[in-house]
């Protein structure tokens, strides 16, 4: 079975610019979770949904905003795009909101 | 102080070397304890999961959680050389809602023939 698939692997944008990253959880897997992690550190909560509600939010501004589709593949939103948003974003599924997370390879976001 | 504290590293071993790797923790909700490994540049991914104090074994990595002095560890024996990575502990709470982890910073392991 495909693990968790992230895309794009790579991302340059510009200040003040939009991103968009899309994640497929693993088959089976309803809830999606997202997570930021800035290089040495470990990875940062900022989302996780469960049958497309929003079921936590760490503390992240509100240019960040994600949803999560009927076949549970979600999309992870940044607007106004700060030099500090440059970062791997990885995306986590597992079967149910409690149990076991499960991360994907992420995408390498750099913001110019 | 942050809620997981965890030796960055880096720290480098022979081969067939035991390893330890350790986390302390400071709110005493964690209930849940995991450690991943992390290749540079991708994923982690998780090798241990555990929710009580206690051992639990698989293979060569052996997790560790003492909740009494909330401190978690994770052995690894004979260590290789593709064991080299950064291992990640993480532990998350009971809630109604989710599932969120709290990371500790990751430990760079790195194992020399």
């Amino acid at each position: 079975d495909a693990g968790v698939t992230q895309s794009p692997t790579h991302l340059i944008k510009t200040r003040g610019q939009h991103v968009t990253l899309r994640c497929s959880p693993i088959s089976g897997h309803k809830s999606v979770s997202w997570y930021q992690q800035v290089l040495g550190q470990g990875p940062q909560f900022i989302f996780q949904y469960y049958e497309k509600e929003e079921r936590g939010r760490g503390n992240f501004p509100d240019r960040f905003s994600a949803r999560q589709f009927p076949n549970y593949s979600s999309e992870l939103n940044v607007n106004a795009l700060l030099l500090g948003d440059s970062a791997l974003y990885l995306c986590a599924s597992s079967k149910e909101p409690n149990e076991k997370l499960f991360f994907g390879s992420g995408t390498q976001l750099s913001v110019l | 102080q942050k809620e997981v504290e965890q030796d960055p590293g880096p720290l480098s071993v022979p081969e067939g070397a035991i390893v330890s790797l350790n986390c302390t923790y400071s709110n005493s909700a964690f209930q849940y304890f995991m450690w991943y490994r992390q290749y540079s540049r991708k994923g982690p991914e998780l090798l241990m999961y555990t929710y009580s104090s206690g051992n639990k074994e698989d293979g060569r990595f052996t997790a560790q959680v003492d909740k009494s002095s909330k401190y978690i560890s994770l052995f690894i024996r004979d260590s290789q050389p593709s064991d080299s990575a950064t291992y990640l502990c993480a532990m998350s709470q009971l809630t109604g809602g989710g599932n969120k982890l709290t990371f500790g910073t990751g430990t760079q392991l790195k194992v020399e023939l």
